[in-house]
């Protein structure tokens, strides 16, 4: 099956960009999504990826994927105070519809 | 507001009860999850009910039981649970469990989960 491995804590500044990094072992992984979660509550969509593509762009969010390293990078610009949550990546695989998710990186951000 | 919405929001229970979390989404959804999550560690896939039928059960003990009376409602029954069933169970839906790849995915949306704390 599927495993997804993300680094558990990431710190930045109030101002600076974020990027949370993700691998994932399953080639056919059709879609990736990023989810986010604040304290107390559920997960929440943030932004995905086909895995025909090479990089998204929504607001402040960039995401890169490199399908050669199966590597997924989720990069917050000007991030905020706001934005401290803990980011989970996902990867939906073959034809049941199935998520994966890493264990989820929390991010600090810092004044 | 989600549109996944899940009951209680918190639960202490005792190892010798037995308790019922409730999951309700308004989305017009087929298909209804859940998951466990535990504290540093992957979300764990534990059912899965497409169009109201259970199509994975992810080797759950049994004390864990589910119920999806309707493609609206799920519920997950609990007994005699052991502490380290405390979590956050998490609820969620999809559009179409099967036709994934057909229509374009775009991800499951979650409720707010129910803390669950065995004592």
């Amino acid at each position: 099956g599927e495993d997804v491995e993300q680094s558990l804590f990431l710190s930045v500044r109030e101002g600076d960009s974020s990027v949370i990094n993700c691998t994932y072992t399953d080639s056919s992984s059709t879609y990736l999504y990023w989810y986010k979660q604040e304290p107390g509550a559920g997960l929440q969509l943030l932004t995905y990826i086909f895995s025909n593509m090479d990089m998204k762009q929504d607001q402040r969010l960039t995401v890169l994927l490199n399908k050669k390293d199966k590597h997924l990078s989720l990069r917050i610009a000007d991030t905020q105070t706001g934005d401290s949550a803990i980011y989970f990546c996902a990867g939906l695989t073959g034809t049941a519809s199935k998520l994966t998710f890493g264990t989820g990186t929390r991010l600090q951000v810092t004044l | 507001e989600t549109g996944v919405t899940q009951t209680p929001r918190h639960l202490v229970m005792g190892m010798t009860n037995k308790k019922s979390l409730k999951c309700e989404q308004h989305l017009g959804h087929n298909a209804m999850y859940w998951y466990k999550q535990s504290a540093k560690k992957p979300l764990e896939l534990m059912f899965v009910y497409s169009l109201e039928e259970r199509v994975e059960n992810n080797s759950v003990p049994s004390r864990f039981s589910p119920e999806c009376p309707n493609s609206s409602h799920l519920f997950l029954h609990l007994h005699t649970l052991q502490p380290e069933d405390s979590a956050l169970y998490l609820c969620a839906s999809s559009q179409d469990h099967f036709k994934t790849i057909m229509t374009g995915n775009y991800g499951y949306t979650f409720g707010s989960g129910t803390r669950l704390t065995v004592v």
